[in-house]
Formats: C-alpha cells, sequence, structure tokens
C-alpha cells in the first residue's frame, strides 16, 4: 500500500494570514496519462469531506482561489492564501493512483 | 447538481452482517453512461482518519481494500441509482461513520453523502 504522511498533524492560523499543509506519498503518484494522482478534502467539523483540489494542483468547481496545490515529485503541498475563518478543518491528502486508495493522518487547521 | 445519500442500520449487533445502501442523483452507473464513473465507500471511526473501503465503476469494475476484502461486497442497481455494501461479521472496531462518494472520471471524489453512523454494541 501507497503510505501517506502529512505535516504538522495541528496547525492554528491567524485568520488573514496564509497556511501551508505538506503531505508526502511512500512513492510516485505519476500516472501514464502524466498526471499526479493526489487529492486533497476538507472535512469542517460535523460535514463530509469536501474536495478541494485533484491531480495535484487542479482546483475543483467553486473552491476559492486562495487554494492552491503543487507537487514536487512525492511532496504535496497545499497552500492557503489568506485563511478564513470558514477554513477550519481537518485537511486530507489522498491518493486515488492506485487500489488501495490511501490517506493522510489529516491536519486539524484552526484558528489561532 | 449530484447528490448522494447514505442509508442502513445505525446499530448492528456483534457478529451480524451490516448492509448499507448510497442512493443518488444527478448521474448514471449505467454502461451507456459517462466512462469513469463510480460510487466509493468510505469509513471514519470516531476522531479518526477516513479509510477507503470500496468502489463500484459504472462498468462493474469492483475494488477493494485487501485488509477488509473477505468481508465486503459492493454492488450496484443501475435501475435504482443505488450502490450497496455489505460487510459482514461485523465488530465493534467498526463502529464509524460510513460515506459513499462520486468517483469523477477515476480522478477524484466529488461530491460526498452526508454518512451514516453505524455503532455495532450487543
Amino acid at each position: 500500500d501507497i503510505v501517506m504522511t502529512q505535516s504538522p498533524l495541528s496547525l492554528p492560523v491567524t485568520p488573514g494570514e496564509p497556511a501551508s499543509i505538506s503531505c508526502r506519498s511512500s512513492q510516485s503518484l505519476l500516472h501514464s496519462d502524466g498526471f499526479n494522482y493526489l487529492e486533497w478534502y476538507l472535512q469542517k467539523p460535523g460535514q463530509s469531506p469536501q474536495l478541494l483540489i485533484y491531480l495535484g494542483s487542479r482546483r475543483a468547481a467553486g473552491v476559492p482561489d486562495r487554494f492552491s496545490g503543487s507537487v514536487s515529485g512525492t511532496d504535496f503541498t497545499l497552500k492557503i492564501s489568506r485563511l478564513e475563518a470558514d477554513d477550519v478543518g481537518v485537511y486530507y491528502c489522498m491518493q486515488g493512483l492506485q487500489t488501495p486508495f490511501t490517506f493522510g493522518p489529516g491536519t486539524k487547521v484552526d484558528i489561532k | 447538481q449530484i447528490t448522494l445519500k447514505e442509508s442502513g442500520p445505525t446499530l448492528v449487533r456483534p457478529t451480524q452482517t451490516l448492509t448499507l445502501t448510497c442512493s443518488f442523483s444527478g448521474f448514471s452507473l449505467s454502461a451507456t453512461g459517462l466512462g469513469g464513473v463510480g460510487v466509493g465507500w468510505f469509513r471514519q471511526p470516531p476522531g479518526k482518519a477516513l479509510q477507503w473501503l470500496a468502489l463500484i465503476y459504472w462498468d462493474d469494475d469492483k475494488r477493494y481494500n485487501p485488509s477488509l476484502q473477505s468481508s465486503l461486497t459492493i454492488t450496484k442497481d443501475t435501475s435504482k441509482n443505488q450502490v450497496v455494501l455489505t460487510m459482514t461479521n461485523m465488530d465493534p472496531a467498526d463502529t464509524a461513520t460510513y460515506f459513499c462518494a462520486h468517483r469523477v472520471a477515476r480522478r477524484r471524489f466529488d461530491p460526498w453523502g452526508q454518512g451514516i453512523l453505524v455503532t455495532v454494541s450487543s
């Protein structure tokens, strides 16, 4: 199985400030189609997960442009340019390259 | 607009079989539908991370988490727009919120259902 790790596990952020979450995969997520099959989800308190980023850097429909994803080999980063109160929750990365799909442990983002 | 909703028992006894239904609208899992479409199942024990369980594609390709494969079965009923997950020999450790989600072009899960909390207890 592909192991996904995330850091930090907890991230207090002042509203209006940037935030960055790292995710690393134990092996390449590069598909033969040239895309990295890495997805980012946000689970707000008491809600189901919602898609933020797919294929490493593509924003899902309706996701604000303050969210961005980047790829460097097996290292993936989710950046929030300016945190808003509505962005609090647990952020998960997930590899979708091969089954079993696997998630990182999650990064809990809250307001400092 | 695509929506999914999980249904099933919220309390099961140890050793029983759990049957969960994901009812969806806004897309089709028929063989003539859009390629790459699927429905996946996940679970999340209280306070813990997400775990992928199983996935079925429009062409009836089925995938399972090997750690649970012996206890899982996923099927689809295209006429009812439903996907059913069964899990045998339930244990208190299987207590979790179970989610289904729409797989788009094999590249992302979007959207997700609201989830259903299943408690395994005698």
